[in-house]
């Protein structure tokens, strides 16, 4: 079956520090991978997505950027936190967009910048 | 462009009373529609989904009807239990958006005994 793997599941960050989260998702191949922000009362907004190795989407200007250096693999990255960059950051997978379209998440990862 | 508008919460209910979160819609084309919860602390789960007009989607006594005439999908359970408080997310999805889905603000359900 398939899981997904989201960590650290909590830190806190002084402004002006770097981040690195990272997801990874186990069995499945060429999975869609998304990072959405859920902002404390809010909804999700959808950061980046990602349709295969290498292939980065961004849909808000800001203050991070994504990778994907192999096929089940994401991470989300800043080299200089803001702290509006505070929130809970999901990481998301679909398997097959032209079928269910459910998407899997992750635990979440808490940040606090302060 | 997309969009899911969600009914205000809290939503602040006794136990074995009945559960109505409004969901409507924009979107282009044909959308699927997903209702999602979260439990506290954890990230989101499917809830049930319905992919064309008039599905009915259910799971664990949660139900929603797709609604194209009123671009509505909106969740009712007849009974809720303590173990539903929760916040719930209304979602859509298009076929031709790379699998992009669009988010309700989420509403908060608390169930009191």
């Amino acid at each position: 079956s398939q899981t997904i793997h989201q960590w650290p599941a909590t830190l806190v960050q002084p402004v002006g520090s770097p981040l690195s989260l990272e997801c990874t998702v186990e069995g499945t191949s060429n999975p869609n991978l998304y990072w959405y922000r859920q902002a404390a009362g809010r909804g999700l907004q959808l950061l980046f997505y990602s349709v295969g190795i290498g292939q980065i989407s961004s849909e808000v200007p800001q203050n991070l950027s994504a990778s994907r250096p192999q096929d089940r693999q994401f991470i989300l990255s800043s080299k200089k936190l803001l702290l509006s960059d505070s929130g809970f950051y999901l990481c998301a997978w679909m398997e097959d967009i032209l079928n269910t379209g459910e998407l899997f998440f992750g635990e979440g990862s808490r940040l606090t910048v302060l | 462009g997309d969009s899911v508008t969600q009914m205000e919460g809290p939503v602040t209910l006794s136990e074995e009373a009945f559960l109505t979160i409004n969901c409507t819609y924009t979107a282009t084309g044909y959308p699927s529609l997903f209702w999602y919860v979260q439990y506290p602390g954890e990230g989101l789960q499917l809830l049930l989904k319905a992919t064309k007009a008039d599905d009915k989607g259910s799971n664990k006594g949660f139900e929603a009807t797709y609604r194209k005439e009123t671009t509505s999908f909106h969740l009712e359970k007849g009974s809720v239990q303590v173990s539903d408080s929760a916040v719930y997310f209304c979602a859509l999805r298009r076929y031709t958006n790379a699998g992009k889905s669009t988010f309700g603000d989420g509403t908060t359900l608390t169930v009191k005994p």
